[in-house]
């Protein structure tokens, strides 16, 4: 199974800030025949289901404020969050679908507000 | 818009089966992969089962040991789980997640539906 590593666990960032959190995967997730990488980005306030943010590494989800920037290619990922607002405290996962299932997601990295 | 509604979800006691069903309105479930996702309390999120859009492909998560099956009906767009043998440790919330048109196989989640396993 692919073995999807996420860092750092938590962030502390002040409000208008950049938050960056890192995912590498234990294989790559670039298919080379469609050129995509298979990672997507979720992110999951308490009592609510997780959202899908980011797909194909960097393609935002329809609806997706522009802050939420996905990057990366291969094994390595970033999902970047600029001018960090209220509203996106919560935990962040990564996620590949580059084989059939079992499909991997990262542990997490909560975000909070400074 | 979709959506997805999962039931079925309550508490049971070791040993015990149960099966959750989902409803999904707004998209054309016969043409989309549809797959259960959970997360135990505290921790993160776990792929558990996932079928095709016709049935003819089924995965579950290998640590299931075989206790759990997914299937569909796709002339009343729901997709179920029956869950056997339960243990302590499948206490979670159970989502209930379609396909994108894209591609994206954990596009669009339900709520969740609650399963608590306790003697």
């Amino acid at each position: 199974d692919i073995v999807m590593t996420q860092s750092p666990h938590s962030l502390t960032v002040s409000l208008g800030e950049r938050a960056t959190i890192n995912c590498r995967s234990s294989q790559s997730l670039l298919y080379t025949s469609d050129n995509k990488n298979y990672l997507a980005w979720y992110q999951h306030k308490p009592g609510q289901p997780p959202k899908l943010l980011i797909y194909w590494a960097s393609t935002r989800e329809s609806g997706v404020p522009d802050r939420f920037i996905g990057s990366g290619s291969g094994t390595d990922f970033t999902l970047t969050i600029n001018s960090l607002q209220a509203e996106d405290v919560a935990v962040y996962y990564c996620q590949q679908f580059y084989t059939p299932p079992p499909w991997t997601f990262g542990l997490g990295t909560r975000v909070e507000i400074k | 818009e979709v959506q997805l509604v999962e039931s079925g979800g309550r508490l049971v006691r070791p040993g015990g089966s149960l099966r959750l069903s989902c409803a999904a309105s707004g998209i054309t479930f016969s043409s989309y992969t549809m797959s259960w996702v959970r997360q135990a309390p505290g921790r993160g999120l776990e792929w558990v089962s996932s079928m095709s859009k016709s049935g003819t492909y089924i995965y579950h998560a290998d640590s299931l040991m075989g206790r759990f099956a997914i299937s569909r009906d796709n002339a009343r767009d729901l997709l179920f789980l029956q869950m056997s043998s339960l243990r302590v440790e499948d206490t979670a919330i159970y989502y209930c997640v379609s396909q994108t048109p894209e591609g994206v196989p954990l596009g669009h989640w339900g709520p969740g539906t609650q399963l608590t396993v306790s003697s």
